[in-house]
């Protein structure tokens, strides 16, 4: 099955630590993003990527960081800069076309809390 | 800048009775307009997309919405709810030559027996 999947379902992490949030996607899509939910906020873009070996910041990027060494993969570390890392964390991925008509599919979400 | 504003926080309906969920967006362009639906600690699953064409599009599970550039605005409409479709929608505006999605805050939907 062709899907996106992101890893773990849920995520602790400590005083000072950084953590690695993992989105892997076999769709053969060329972008990918990362997504931030908070209750009453809807979602807001992280980074996004269009191509392997490039990224871009999206509209809250400050205390996070992402590479995207493979085409597949695209994965998100959130670090201890990050002052309030507790939220509900969506990778989603498009088939990157510069036509602007696409359609985003998302994975089915990682949750991170902080102890 | 673009924004997408859903002004129902929650909505309850009773099950057989029909369904619209109201989506604002602000956008100079021609929008490229999204609906997508989330279970409780889930991902996002595309309802349906508006591009061009058509202004009535039809959805998965039923659903359909009307795009009406005068009114700038991309309700969701179904005419008659189940039970299983308790959850939370969102409307986005995609905008850019590489798409980005502006999300509204989305809307509760709660079904009543």
């Amino acid at each position: 099955d062709g899907g996106i999947t992101q890893s773990p379902k849920y995520l602790f992490r400590k005083e000072g630590q950084n953590v690695t949030l993992s989105c892997e996607q076999n769709l053969n899509h060329d972008a990918m993003y990362w997504y931030r939910q908070d209750p009453g906020q809807g979602l807001r873009l992280i980074y996004y990527s269009h191509i392997v070996n490039d990224f871009q910041k999206g509209d809250i990027a400050e205390g996070y960081s992402v590479s995207r060494e493979k085409k597949e993969s695209f994965p998100l570390t959130v670090t201890s800069a990050q002052k309030n890392p507790t939220a509900f964390y969506l990778c989603a991925s498009s088939t990157g076309t510069s036509s602007g008509q696409e359609t985003q599919y998302f994975g089915p979400g990682t949750r991170l809390l902080v102890l | 800048a673009q924004s997408v504003t859903q002004p129902d926080i929650h909505i309850t309906v009773s099950e057989g009775a029909s369904l619209e969920l109201r989506c604002n967006y602000s956008y100079g362009a021609t929008p490229y307009l999204f609906w997508y639906v989330q279970s409780p600690g889930q991902g996002l699953q595309l309802l349906l997309k508006y591009f061009s064409g058509d202004t009535l599009v039809q959805g998965i599970k039923g659903f359909e919405a009307e795009f009406k550039r005068s009114q700038s605005s991309f309700n969701l409409r179904k005419p008659s709810v189940h039970w299983s479709d308790a959850a939370e929608y969102f409307c986005a505006v995609g905008h850019g030559s590489f798409q980005k999605l502006v999300f509204g805050t989305g809307t509760r939907l709660l079904v009543s027996p």
